[in-house]
């Protein structure tokens, strides 16, 4: 079955290191997202591409850097720049038409 | 300015209750989804409506186009379906509601 798959659920890393979170698609999505919640607040954006080896910066890229070096993947790094790393991260791909869209289960990030 | 509003923010209810999340977004979309998140948990897609009415199980969804908002209806409420719900819409990026959390009580 087609389906996006984030790693891990929970993440726990001490202050000052970067970490890698993972997001996998295999539905031929061109489209992929990832989004921040932090508690109270929606989810906003912090990058998207919309095709491989091509991504822009959402609201609040600052202290993250992603790569879209296959279709498949759209890796995020959370950089020891990001000030308040610690929150909830959501995955999402889309199609071309935005007929078809999926989301992550995500990843909750607790930095220590 | 939100580009999707949801109501109510927080929501209490009795078991077996009837249950209604609103949702109103101003821009053009594609699509709009309904999202659940339990409390530490992660996200499970619920419906993608892009006109008219689905149902699962106890869930509907609905949404209109024209006025630009959506409902999600829970019939029976159950303890279990406490969580807290979000509304998203397909743009040119998604943007999300705030969520409405709903406690059911039994």
């Amino acid at each position: 079955d087609g389906g996006i798959t984030q790693s891990p659920k929970y993440l726990f890393r001490k202050e000052g290191q970067n970490v890698t979170l993972s997001c996998e698609q295999n539905l031929n999505h061109d489209a992929m997202y990832w989004y921040r919640q932090d508690p109270g607040q929606g989810l906003r954006l912090i990058y998207y591409s919309q095709i491989v080896n091509d991504f822009q910066k959402g609201d609040i890229a600052e202290g993250y850097s992603v790569s879209r070096e296959k279709k498949e993947s759209f890796p995020l790094t959370v950089t020891s720049a990001q000030k308040n790393p610690t929150a909830f991260y959501l995955c999402a791909s889309s199609n071309q038409r935005d007929t078809e869209a999926f989301f992550g289960q995500g990843t909750r990030l607790t930095v220590v | 300015k939100n580009e999707v509003e949801q109501s109510p923010q927080n929501l209490t209810a009795q078991e077996g209750e009837f249950i209604t999340i609103n949702c109103s977004y101003s821009v053009g979309i594609s699509a709009l989804h309904w999202l659940q998140q339990h409390p530490g948990g992660g996200i499970v897609s619920l419906f993608m409506l892009s006109s008219g009415k689905k149902k699962h199980g106890r869930l509907i969804a609905t949404i209109n186009i024209q006025e630009k908002h959506s409902s999600l209806h829970i019939t029976a409420s159950h303890p279990r379906d406490s969580a807290v719900y979000i509304c998203a819409v397909a743009g040119n990026q998604f943007y999300f509601g705030t969520g409405t959390s709903l406690t059911v009580i039994p």
